[in-house]
């Protein structure tokens, strides 16, 4: 299943609500993740299928979605935001991810 | 809290065999599929394969003929083989949790990574 996220990277300001997507080739109902990575560490998941936030991660963070087409939102930019995002999905091996979207800072 | 904390060798030369392992610390072995991952210089993300408590493995297809995920029996490190590695092979390796019940199949914990460098 290929994985297939936009934009590929972003540019925005601290405060603004951003949009990524991520569409499948085929359908993956509901199994989407999300994960955010800095440079130098490992991913971080975020958002688990398509709209469950994991523990820990901030409200702003929000995902949304089915089948073959999923948002992830954050509505207000923080600093500690810029990173880069990757989609996965888990609806069969093998696993897959997009290509990422780097967020940077404006 | 659980942790994974991952070692192995990081640099090697081609044609030799690449070995990985993690070390599971804090939780449960058991309900959970055990993953490996990579990551390219500069590149996205790479599953390589998994394996249940049980000993049952998938693999990517892509390498599936290169690699070989274990568990011990003492069910708390897993580890990654890689034969006949080229530079191509030169990535992050991260180990990972896939928690299929409870998350969908996300991977929730991470271990920190190993860079293995492939070069003659």
């Amino acid at each position: 299943i290929q994985m297939t996220q936009s934009p590929s990277s972003l540019s925005a300001s601290v405060g603004d609500r951003v949009t990524i997507t991520c569409r499948a080739s085929q359908t993956i109902s509901s199994y989407l993740n999300w994960y955010q990575q800095k440079p130098g560490n490992a991913p971080k998941l975020l958002i688990y299928a398509a709209s469950n936030l994991e523990d820990g991660v901030p409200s702003r963070f929000s995902g949304s979605g089915s089948g073959t087409d999923f948002t992830l939102t954050i509505s207000s930019l923080q600093p500690e935001d810029f990173a880069t995002y990757y989609c996965q999905q888990s609806y069969s091996p093998p696993r897959t991810f997009g290509q990422g979207t780097r967020l940077e800072i404006k | 809290q659980v942790q994974l904390q991952q070692w192995g060798a990081g640099l090697l030369k081609p044609s030799e065999t690449l070995s990985l392992t993690c070390a599971v610390d804090g939780g449960s072995f058991s309900g959970f599929y055990w993953t490996w991952v990579r990551q390219s210089p500069g590149k996205g993300l790479e599953w390589i394969g998994d394996i249940k408590e049980s000993g049952v493995t998938n693999y990517n297809p892509s390498l599936k003929s290169r690699v070989t995920i274990s568990v011990d029996r003492s069910k708390t490190h897993f580890s990654l083989k890689l034969t006949s590695v080229t530079a191509a092979d030169t990535s992050v390796y991260y180990c990972a949790r896939d928690s299929p019940a409870h998350k969908f199949g996300a991977f929730d914990i991470w271990g920190q990574g190993t860079l293995v460098t492939v070069s003659s």
